[in-house]
């Protein structure tokens, strides 16, 4: 069993839905939270970052993080085609830097129809 | 500009002939690490450094190496590259602490045949 699951999708939704992205996780032990946008032949560059559980907004986006259950969660309101793109949920554990260790899911690649 | 800047962007290269992809930070950052990305696995890291010598190995570090004798550079070196290390290869780095954010480079695709 993976640490982290993410469903790979693909997923494809009209401009202006709702959408919704998760992760479960197997290890307790994770306490910062991440969600990472990639673009097709980009690196991956730092959408969201909470620490524990909750939520937390950012304009058209939410993370939301429930330790309880392992399960995180990204939503994006009036998506836009220009946000297409692939998006890689990412954990730690406390007292690492974010370079030292990162445990990604596989990613769900998001399309936005006009 | 801060970035994380790797090279080459793309490598094809036969199995057994050594190899170097290079990548460099310009934000003074303690800790680097190398990851590669394959389809339905995510990203997966090879190894990371926590500081100039200071190396460990990440989750999939068999087939590679790393050196860190500037804070700057980090080389991944594949000594005897096989086909099993075809891949998207990122570098990263960040500052320490640990609410810091990782920096990645543009990627790296190598094909070994």
């Amino acid at each position: 069993q993976k640490e982290v699951e993410q469903d790979p999708g693909p997923l494809s939704v009209p401009e202006g839905a709702i959408v919704s992205l998760n992760c479960t996780y197997s290890n307790s032990a994770f306490q910062y939270f991440m969600w990472y946008r990639q673009y097709s032949r980009k690196g991956p560059e730092l959408l969201m970052y909470t620490y524990s559980s909750g939520n937390k907004e950012d304009g058209r986006f939410t993370a939301q993080v429930d330790k309880s259950s392992k399960y995180i969660s990204l939503f994006i309101r009036d998506s836009q085609p220009s946000d297409s793109a692939t998006y890689l949920c990412a954990m730690r554990f406390p007292h690492s830097g974010s370079a030292r260790q990162l445990t990604f899911g596989s990613g769900t690649q998001l399309t936005v129809l006009p | 500009e801060a970035q994380v800047t790797q090279n080459p962007r793309y490598l094809i290269t036969v199995t057994g002939k050594k190899l170097t992809v290079t990548c460099s930070q310009n934000m003074n950052h303690e800790y680097m690490s190398w990851y590669r990305q394959d389809p339905g696995l995510g990203l997966r890291q090879i190894y990371y450094s926590m500081n100039v010598e200071v190396t460990d190995k990440g989750d999939v570090p068999e087939g590679y190496k790393v050196s860190r004798k500037e804070k700057r550079n980090f080389p991944l070196i594949l000594e005897s590259p096989s086909p099993n290390q075809t891949s998207l290869y990122f570098c990263a780095s960040s500052s320490a602490g640990v609410n810091t954010e990782a920096f990645f480079g543009q990627g790296t695709r190598l094909t070994v045949v």
